[in-house]
Formats: C-alpha cells, structure tokens, sequence
C-alpha cells in the first residue's frame, strides 16, 4: 500500500511565525501535491511537483512556498503564518510515470493548522 | 486553468434509492475525471474515474457517465446505504501536467 505521511496532524501557530510542514510517500511516486481544505470551498490545489526540484504553482499559491530536495518528501512553507491560513492542509501523491495519463492521488491524513 | 462545478452542495436521500451528483468543467482538453470519497476524520479517497475514450463506467453500485461535448460528468450511486454517507469530490485533469483539479464537494446524507 502507498503510504503518503504528513509529519504533524496538528499544528497552532502565532501569526507572523515561519511553518513547515512536511510531507513523505514511500512508493516512488514522481508527482507530489499540497492541497488545502476548508468548508463549502473543497480541496484547492497550492503547489505540484512532478520532479525533484520542480515546482509549479496551483490555483493559490500566494502566501505559500514549497521544497522537494528528494524525491520521497515535498514540503510546505509559509513564510509567515496568518489567521487567513488556518485551515486543513492535504499533501498527495500519484506515480506519473511520464507517458502515463494521469492517474490516481494518494492523500495523506492531513495537517490542522490554526493561526492564532 | 481549469475550473470544475459541483452540485448540489448537499444531498439526502432515504436509504435504498440513488443518488446522482453532477460536475462541470471548462477546459476542453480534460481528459481524466476521477471521483474521490471522503468519511468524516479521513482522508480523500479515490471511488471511480472515466477518461474521455469512454462514455461510462460502472463499478457495482457506482457509475460514472462522461458527456465531452456538454462538459459534463455524473456520479450515480444506486442502492444507497449507510456507508454511503461522505463527502463527494469530482476533479478534472489533463496528462499535460498531471495537476488535478477539484470540485467543491457534495455531502451525501443517507437517511434511515
């Protein structure tokens, strides 16, 4: 089974602090995701990475930052934390293997960030 | 960029009958829909999907039917039962870059 591990379920935050949050899938995927939740909004896309190195930006990037040094772990940066960004934070995987349609997203269970 | 619509917001239906969400989206070159179901206190997970070289799909009480030309795609459920009960997401995607794109999502209540 793929396994996708956020490394903090829960997080509180100071606005104005830098956080990181860290995502690592075990099954050699090259694509990886950070999505965020929040009610009556739905899963919106941050950043993607189809590459070690490789970044492009989702449909809400502002505010946010990402890293993918190794190919397992994709992290999240936000520079400085607002109350704006409290909210659900998904990261995800899926193989594309280069050629391949696009194919399934394996989430992780989520990191809860409250901005205080 | 893309942009997929999702209704209804919320869905009750009595147990035992069907239950029918419906997507649409904006980018003509889409060509991968897949449906993701998410129980409260877990995460998304992937139900059903349908490329464009096909019109439907079926998968024991689920199906998914595809209409390109209208930019529309529908998951029926049928036989409802309590485990039904999720939030539903319809994405769309193209192979150009493998980023997947969301709905807003249906809460399915299924009533006893």
């Amino acid at each position: 089974d793929v396994k996708v591990t956020q490394s903090s379920r829960y997080l509180v935050k100071r606005t104005g602090e830098k956080v990181f949050l860290e995502c690592v899938q075990d099954m050699d995927h090259e694509n990886m995701f950070w999505y965020r939740q929040d009610p009556g909004l739905g899963l919106r896309l941050i950043y993607f990475s189809y590459d070690v190195k490789m970044k492009e930006k989702g449909d809400i990037p502002e505010g946010y930052s990402v890293s993918r040094e190794k190919k397992e772990r994709f992290s999240l940066i936000l520079e400085s934390a607002s109350t704006n960004q409290t909210s659900m934070y998904l990261c995800a995987s899926s193989l594309g293997t280069s050629g391949i349609l696009t194919g399934e997203l394996f989430f992780g269970e989520g990191s809860r960030l409250t901005v205080l | 960029g893309e942009n997929v619509e999702q209704h209804p917001s919320t869905l009750s239906v009595q147990e035992g009958d069907s239950a029918v969400i419906k997507c649409t989206y904006s980018d003509s070159a889409s060509n991968y829909f897949p449906w993701y179901k998410q129980e409260l206190g877990k995460r998304p997970q992937l139900i059903i999907d349908i490329r464009s070289n096909v019109g439907e799909k079926k998968d024991q009480r689920i199906a998914v039917t595809l209409n390109k030309t209208a930019k529309h795609f529908s998951l029926h459920i049928t036989e409802t039962q309590p485990e039904d009960s999720a939030v539903y997401f319809c994405a769309a995607s193209d192979n150009r870059d493998d980023k997947i794109i969301f709905g807003k999502g249906t809460r399915l209540h299924i009533l006893p």
